[in-house]
């Protein structure tokens, strides 16, 4: 069976300093990779997603960026975080041949910035 | 850019009753829609999903598919304390487009 793993999954962290999520899918292959975000009270907010290796397509343009080094990996990264960065950030995925399956969430990272 | 709008809520239902949720979108172009279930803390998972014009069930749960009207639903049927969460309504053209959730809480 296919699962998915991030971590860390909680994580506090100063403005300006820098940001590394990661998250792995097992048991799949060649999935396609999500990124969102969650602000306290709020839906969920795309930032990036990912068909293939070193794939990516951004939503949301900002200070964030997102990189696929393997095809079951998928990393989040910021050089300089701002405060507006803290939210719940959920990595999801889907197997890769039918873009319309169903989304699969991770257990997510809750990202405080102060 | 395609919206999906949900009532916020909160809904709150006593215990048995059925809950009724509602999902309308803008993207005539879509072709799959899901409901996730997001208890407070934790990430969504998904409950229902739902291609086709009219109703299909799973258990306690219902969903409806009106793709005229451009609306989803979901009904819970015998509710209880545990479906107090956040319902998520996702629609996909290429990607989802999640709503903002409405809040059930069930009353004992």
């Amino acid at each position: 069976s296919q699962t998915i793993h991030q971590w860390p999954a909680t994580l506090v962290q100063p403005v300006g300093s820098p940001l590394s999520l990661e998250c792995t899918v097992e048991g799949t292959s060649n999935p396609n990779l999500y990124w969102y975000r969650q602000a306290a009270g709020r839906g969920l907010q795309l930032l990036f997603y990912s068909v293939g290796i070193g794939q990516i397509s951004s939503e949301v343009p900002q200070n964030l960026s997102a990189s696929r080094p393997q095809d079951r990996q998928f990393i989040l990264s910021s050089k300089k975080l701002l405060l507006s960065d803290s939210g719940f950030y959920l990595c999801a995925w889907t197997p890769g041949l039918q873009i319309e399956n169903e989304q699969f969430f991770g257990p997510g990272t809750r990202l405080t910035v102060l | 850019q395609k919206e999906v709008e949900q009532n916020s809520g909160p809904l709150s239902v006593p215990e048995g009753a059925i809950a009724s949720l509602n999902c309308t979108y803008s993207d005539r172009g879509s072709q799959s829609f899901f409901w996730y279930r997001q208890y407070s803390g934790k990430s969504p998972e998904l409950i229902m999903f739902i291609y086709s014009n009219g109703d299909k069930e799973d258990g306690r749960f219902t969903a409806q598919l009106n793709k005229a009207s451009q609306y989803v639903s979901l009904l819970i049927r015998d509710s209880q304390p545990s479906d107090s969460a956040t319902y998520l309504c996702a629609v996909n053209d290429y990607k989802l487009s999640f709503g903002a959730g409405t809040t059930v809480t069930v009353r004992a």
